[in-house]
């Protein structure tokens, strides 16, 4: 079973703060996602990477940054955090591969907090 | 674009009762459903998902769902429910280039009693 870890779980800042949230999966998937989940909106795909050194914008990208290092590794990255960024977020990777639709392997989450 | 609604915000149902859970989606072309279970403070797990094929699917703990492109549905459903399945569940849906991630439904709470 494919596991994908998160770090940190919890996380407090101001606004005007530097986050990064940190995601590993460790079964070679091709495909790592970011996602956040809120109440109202059920979960929106912010970036996703096909692969170490791909990026791909989702669909609620602004204020975002996101960098994959390797094949393991994904990275969200908030500059400048915002109230607004308030959130869970999620990371998911899934198998992918031409012809076959894999379903994705999510992480525990990251409830990050921004005063 | 794909979208996906989940017309039940919350259902209450007995332990041993049957639930269907309502996803209904809109897309033009070649779609991937697929349902999501989340338990209170973890994250989504994979329940099922259909591409192709028989319309019926079977996932894991007795769960099943039924494509139907007329309807434009893939709803869930359990003959009888667990305490352990009350939960949040997602509907996701993904066009032909699902790489691209998932889009979901804003999800169903289903509060299982004994």
């Amino acid at each position: 079973e494919a596991a994908v870890t998160q770090s940190p779980r919890n996380k407090v800042t101001v606004t005007g703060g530097n986050v990064t949230l940190s995601c590993r999966q460790t079964n070679s998937h091709n495909y790592m996602y970011w996602y956040r989940q809120d109440t109202g909106h059920g979960l929106r795909l912010i970036h996703y990477s096909y692969g170490a050194g791909n990026l791909q914008i989702g669909d609620v990208p602004d204020g975002y940054k996101a960098t994959r290092t390797t094949q393991e590794d994904f990275f969200l990255l908030l500059e400048l955090a915002s109230p607004s960024q308030t959130s869970l977020y999620f990371c998911a990777s899934s198998e992918g591969g031409q012809g076959a639709v894999a379903e994705q392997f999510f992480g525990p989450g990251t409830r990050l907090t921004v005063l | 674009t794909q979208t996906v609604s989940q017309s039940d915000a919350h259902v209450t149902v007995f332990e041993g009762d049957s639930v269907e859970l309502r996803c209904n989606y809109s897309y033009g072309g070649s779609i991937y459903l697929s349902w999501y279970i989340q338990h209170h403070g973890h994250g989504l797990q994979f329940l099922l998902k259909y591409y192709s094929g028989n319309p019926v699917v079977q996932g894991v703990n007795g769960f099943e769902a039924e494509f139907s492109k007329s309807d434009s549905s893939f709803h869930l459903r359990k003959a009888s429910v667990h305490w352990s399945d009350s939960a949040v569940y997602f509907c996701a849906v993904s066009g032909n280039n699902y790489a691209q991630g998932l889009t979901f439904g804003l999800g169903t709470r289903v509060s299982v009693f004994p």
